[in-house]
């Protein structure tokens, strides 16, 4: 019964591909979010998304996409991949009335070489 | 955004209680203080939240200062797996969706 889930789980790709983060919520969530884990640690929301509204954090590179098929999925595409997005991104959703309580994905690794 | 500090580790023997103490001096009155938590590759774990009186629930106790300056994580009979980074969030709800982690206090439960 996973709340969040991802897929996949680890990415390793090369410099200038382009690829696809898949999150789905099973927890009838509206808002979803995008997050961004460097290799400090130090955790960035980087989209939020509901079926209204997506907000962009203004130092997201545009290369970077989310796409929404349904209110339980929240894809992020990434274009021209380069070595700085090597992190780990993860997905979570919340309820609209309660934004702040997050639940959140295992992550997805991604290491671009 | 209201900027939290956390000291940047901390160690607890095993079946002691785990206090994580946390300043938010500029925190603005409508905003709650969030704790989260993230194992070694796992996602973050949503703990506890509170806006000025003490909380419980299964996971911890939350108890915030009368001035709302500061507040501590309180968990009561750390085991191996309370190991983790502990975050403490300010966050209101007019803060739209900029929900930002810093860089949390790393706990080390010892056996």
């Amino acid at each position: 019964d996973t709340a969040v889930s991802q897929t996949p789980k680890y990415l390793v790709t090369q410099m200038g591909n382009d690829k696809s983060i898949k999150c789905e919520q099973n927890l009838g969530h509206d808002t979803m979010y995008w997050y961004k884990q460097d290799s400090k640690k130090f955790l960035k929301i980087m989209f939020s998304y509901n079926n209204k509204e997506l907000i962009i954090n203004e130092t997201v590179p545009n290369r970077f996409s989310p796409k929404s098929p349904d209110k339980a999925h929240l894809n992020l595409h990434i274009n021209s991949l380069e070595l700085g997005d090597s992190a780990v991104y993860f997905c979570a959703s919340s309820h609209p009335r309660d934004k702040e309580t997050q639940y959140f994905g295992p992550g997805t690794r991604l290491l671009v070489l | 955004d209201a900027k939290t500090t956390q000291p940047p580790s901390m160690d607890c023997a095993e079946g002691r209680a785990a206090n994580l103490p946390c300043n938010h001096s500029t925190i603005s009155g409508n905003e709650y203080v969030y704790w989260y938590r993230q194992i070694h590759s796992q996602g973050p774990q949503y703990i506890i939240h509170g806006l000025k009186n003490n909380e419980t629930n299964e996971m911890a106790s939350l108890i915030i200062t009368e001035d709302r300056k500061s507040s501590t994580l309180i968990l009561p009979h750390a085991t191996l797996r309370d190991t983790a980074v502990y975050y403490c969030i300010p966050q209101g709800p007019l803060a739209g969706n900029q929900f930002y982690f810093g860089t949390g206090t790393s706990l080390t439960v010892i056996p």
